[in-house]
């Protein structure tokens, strides 16, 4: 399966800023996905990010709050825009390197974010 | 929208027990997914399930996949303490769609 190197593995960041997250897979794959996972909560979809074109939203997130880049097959950022303590959260990148059944989902180790 | 619904939300076991859990639906899935997560890690996939009624091992876990469609249960068997952690069900209506996870249930094991 694909392995994911996600970072940063966690980050402490001040309300109104942004952090950016990084995914870098070790091979080339079609889907790659950005969940949210609060705490005590389950994963939620934020985003698929498609290469050379716009990510796709699932309801509740939108683009400016979270812009996503996917420059190639093997990358992709997430960008956690004016932060506040409510994005307190993890990140999981996903990438589906199967064929669409759900098996071939492997995610990264998530990027646990605290805002204060 | 759709929703996986797994309890108790924690279970707490003694060291050599089995232990079963369920995940329903109130919709029709057509494949199933249970994963473990690890303290600081991602969900790690244990069981991938494809079919109405199928019932596949891995090692010492065994899932099924319901007759309905609506439903899956995950069993451990003779549990360790690595077996600690967050398991999610989740389900997937057709191949390239999203996946929806249950919100997980946090299994403790006694030593």
């Amino acid at each position: 399966s694909a392995v994911i190197s996600q970072k940063p593995s966690r980050d402490i960041c001040q309300r109104g800023t942004s952090l950016t997250i990084q995914c870098q897979v070790d091979s080339q794959v079609t889907m790659m996905f950005w969940y949210r996972q609060q705490p005590g909560q389950s994963l939620t979809l934020i985003a698929t990010a498609n290469q050379g074109s716009e990510a796709t939203y699932e309801s509740g997130f939108v683009i400016d709050k979270f812009p996503i880049s996917r420059p190639n097959l093997t990358f992709s950022t997430l960008t956690v825009s004016n932060m506040s303590p409510e994005d307190s959260s993890i990140y999981l990148c996903s990438v589906d390197a199967g064929s669409g059944t759900g098996s071939g989902y492997t995610f990264g180790s998530g990027t646990r974010l605290t805002v204060v | 929208g759709q929703q996986l619904n797994q309890s108790p939300q924690s279970m707490f076991i003694q060291e050599g027990e089995d232990v079963s859990m369920n995940c329903t639906s109130s919709s029709i899935f057509n494949t199933w997914l249970w994963y473990k997560q690890d303290p600081g890690e991602g969900p790690v996939l244990l069981i991938a399930l494809y079919k109405a009624g199928e019932l596949t091992s891995n090692g010492r876990l065994t899932a099924q996949f319901g007759i309905t469609r609506k439903d899956s249960f995950l069993n451990i068997s003779a549990s360790i303490p690595s077996d600690v952690g967050i398991y999610f069900c989740a389900g997937q209506e057709g191949a390239n769609s999203k996946l929806t996870f249950g919100k997980g249930i946090t299994l403790s094991v006694r030593p």
